[in-house]
């Protein structure tokens, strides 16, 4: 495996579900990013770890949790969604974190709550 | 409002014709950077600018960042079916990065 890895790419589940989604990079990078990709909105920053430290909660609701147990693993964890939450959820990695690193993305989850 | 707009939010032309793209701001940027997300794909890092000014060549493409810093433009010569994607412009004024509104760009064959 290669590059920035994201599983599962489709996910479908109920509000009263609770799941996982699942990041991991391969390229030795020590920062770990989760971003919001809806139809009608710019692409969200969610959580920034940078050596498996949380630097950046953007103002996200409890209802997701992130975790990192490393620098290669990014998890976020769902429960009680709401339909809105519906979107593509990214993962990305960098160097370090900061603006002058290049982010490398994972393909995405594509997440639907009914 | 928006940190980043980007126009036009949708393009559809054909095969061998130039476009451009534009991502504008009030915000002043130390650097900008540009993505292209394919289907089902996340976006790639095509170039970041730097310099106020700055002109750079990717094959094709031409990237050029404002004298104030605050607004680029991409611009594609001969465009191919292969040039088809969501494109996003992308800056920092603080650590993170925040993503423009995005050009949805489809060439025809």
């Amino acid at each position: 495996e290669t590059g920035v890895t994201q599983t599962p790419r489709h996910l479908v589940m109920g509000m009263t579900n609770k799941k996982s989604l699942k990041c991991e990079q391969h390229l030795g990078h020590n920062a770990m990013y989760w971003y919001k990709q809806s139809a009608k909105k710019p692409l969200e920053l969610m959580f920034v770890y940078n050596f498996k430290e949380q630097t950046e909660n953007n103002s996200v609701p409890s209802r997701f949790s992130p975790e990192c147990p490393n620098s290669s693993h990014l998890f976020l964890h769902l429960h009680t969604l709401q339909p809105e939450d519906s979107a593509l959820y990214l993962c990305a990695s960098s160097q370090e974190s900061g603006r002058y690193n290049e982010q490398f993305f994972g393909p995405g989850t594509r997440l639907t709550v009914l | 409002t928006q940190l980043l707009e980007q126009s036009p939010q949708f393009l559809s032309i054909q095969e061998g014709e130039n476009l451009t793209v534009y991502c504008n701001s009030s915000s002043v940027f130390s650097s900008l950077q540009w993505y292209r997300q394919e289907p089902g794909e996340g976006p790639v890092l095509l170039v970041t600018v730097v310099t106020g000014g700055e002109v750079k060549k990717l094959k094709r493409l031409t990237f050029q960042f404002g004298d104030a810093r605050k607004d680029s433009s991409l611009h594609i010569t001969a465009a191919q079916p292969g040039d088809t994607g969501l494109y996003l412009c992308a800056g920092a004024p603080n650590s993170n990065l925040f993503f423009g509104t995005g050009t949805r760009l489809t060439v025809i064959p």
